[in-house]
């Protein structure tokens, strides 16, 4: 147990929708980061915050958008869903400065109808 | 532009064989390296890492990798594989407070 917690695990909706998914950080962790891991693009950075602020992007879709709350769990929302953002979305966690090594959650398993 | 390779998509080791997993790195300034390892359905759990110093380090579950500046490589090994160490393995670099680069990934299978 990496005490990076994401919920749901699983999630199944429909073209078009909106979902979010949740996670909270190792104790004393003040920074996220989220990932996406599919078969044809592997695992790819999204974005990371740190201590409530965004700290840098990567392909990050402009329909999917996250925030960190003061209490520096973090939320991952993703908008007209779409067939091909079916997949995986990893929130690892690290203490702030090196040596930066994260900590991954469960995942949360995205299917999209 | 910095990338990681991991040549081999899938390794078939026997029970007890020793396993050697490569990953070669391509980044501006020594970079920060781990091993990390994803068993079906779960999430990723850090083998080991390498920030400096000893070029040799050791990981949980009996894994150690070698860091080699001339080579640009960070090869995982283990002396004597378990059926339990069938997974998917995945090198990664970044620097300090920043992004994981990983690479695509080897799936271990382990033959009793």
């Amino acid at each position: 147990d990496s005490g990076v917690t994401q919920t749901p695990k699983h999630l199944i909706t429909a073209t078009g929708q909106r979902v979010t998914l949740r996670c909270s950080p190792r104790s004393g962790d003040l920074s996220v980061y989220w990932y996406q891991q599919s078969l044809d693009q592997g695992l790819q950075f999204l974005i990371q915050y740190y201590n409530g602020e965004e700290r840098a992007k990567g392909n990050i879709l402009e329909r999917f958008s996250a925030q960190q709350f003061p209490d520096l769990h973090s939320e991952l929302n993703l908008s007209s869903l779409e067939l091909g953002d079916s997949a995986l979305y990893f929130c690892a966690s690290s203490v702030a400065g090196p040596p930066n090594e994260q900590y991954f959650g469960p995942g949360t398993r995205l299917t999209v109808t | 532009a910095q990338s990681v390779t991991q040549p081999d998509i899938h390794i078939t080791v026997s029970e007890g064989a020793s396993l050697e997993l490569r990953c070669n790195y391509s980044y501006g300034a020594t970079p920060y390296l781990f091993w990390y390892v994803q068993s079906p359905g779960q999430g990723l759990q850090l083998l080991l890492k390498y920030f400096s110093g000893d070029t040799l380090v050791q990981g949980i579950k009996g894994f150690e990798a070698e860091f080699k500046r001339s080579q640009s490589s960070f090869n995982l090994r283990k002396p004597s594989v378990h059926w339990s160490d069938a997974a998917e393995y995945f090198c990664a670099v970044g620097k300090a407070a920043d992004k994981l680069i990983f690479g695509t990934g080897t799936r271990l299978q382990v033959f009793p």
